[in-house]
């Protein structure tokens, strides 16, 4: 699977929109582009995924470049329960489902 | 609806001691089940997967193993805790088949090996 960049941290003010991004640059065709996050102390939470096309959930959007090397996880009003560390990860479309986290973004968001 | 219980929450243990670790999944059938350690600051790191009951993958090699004795039961063993043990365990699962969009984890056992 294509290894992914991201900011080691980020801070956010509430309310206001959280713009997260990830580089993967050697992403190939096949590769979908997902995001999770990990509240402390928690396991990790799906937030949304994506192959090519913007996607909207209730949780947040996520902004695939046209040549797919980066994207971008909008959280639109970030609320202080948003504080979380934040995981790029594409991967391929297999059975057994593999994923690697690295060690993401860690995003405080501020009253 | 499916749910994930994974067990105990909190353990602590003597180094040298055995360690079992239980996760046991509801509401579906046939899941892909998964074993992620997060040492403290770090990211998960995958260290067992598993398609089906006996069938076990193995992504580092470690002083642990995984077992998978019921279609929606995933067990993580130590014969003899090491130090570097310690972390957040983390079991999680998806669907079985091609439908498998998302990993769904257990709320995770912290362990601390003394």
């Amino acid at each position: 699977d294509a290894k992914t960049t991201q900011p080691t941290s980020m801070d956010c003010a509430e309310g206001r929109a959280a713009n997260l991004p990830c580089n993967h640059s050697t992403i190939s065709g096949n590769e979908y582009v997902y995001w999770y996050r990990q509240i402390h102390s928690q396991g990790p939470q799906y937030i949304i995924h994506g192959l090519k096309n913007n996607e909207t959930n209730e949780m947040a959007s996520l902004i695939i470049t046209e040549d797919r090397k980066s994207s971008t996880l909008i959280l639109p009003h970030a609320t202080l329960r948003d504080t979380a560390v934040y995981y790029c990860i594409v991967r391929t479309y297999y059975n057994d489902y593999k994923l690697s986290f690295g060690a993401g973004t860690t995003v405080t968001v501020r009253a | 609806s499916q749910t994930i219980h994974q067990w105990p929450a909190t353990l602590v243990q003597p180094v040298g001691s055995p360690l079992s670790l239980e996760c046991t999944v509801e509401g579906t059938s046939n899941p892909n089940l998964y074993w992620y350690r997060q040492a403290a600051g770090r990211g998960l790191q995958l260290l067992f997967y598993s398609v089906g009951i006996g069938q076990i993958s193995s992504e580092v090699p470690q002083n642990l193993s995984a077992s998978r004795p019921q279609d929606r039961q995933f067990i993580l063993s130590s014969k003899k805790l090491l130090l570097s043990d310690s972390g957040f365990y983390l079991c999680a699962w998806t669907p079985g088949g091609t439908t498998n969009e998302k990993l769904f984890f257990g709320s995770g056992t912290q362990l601390s090996v003394l």
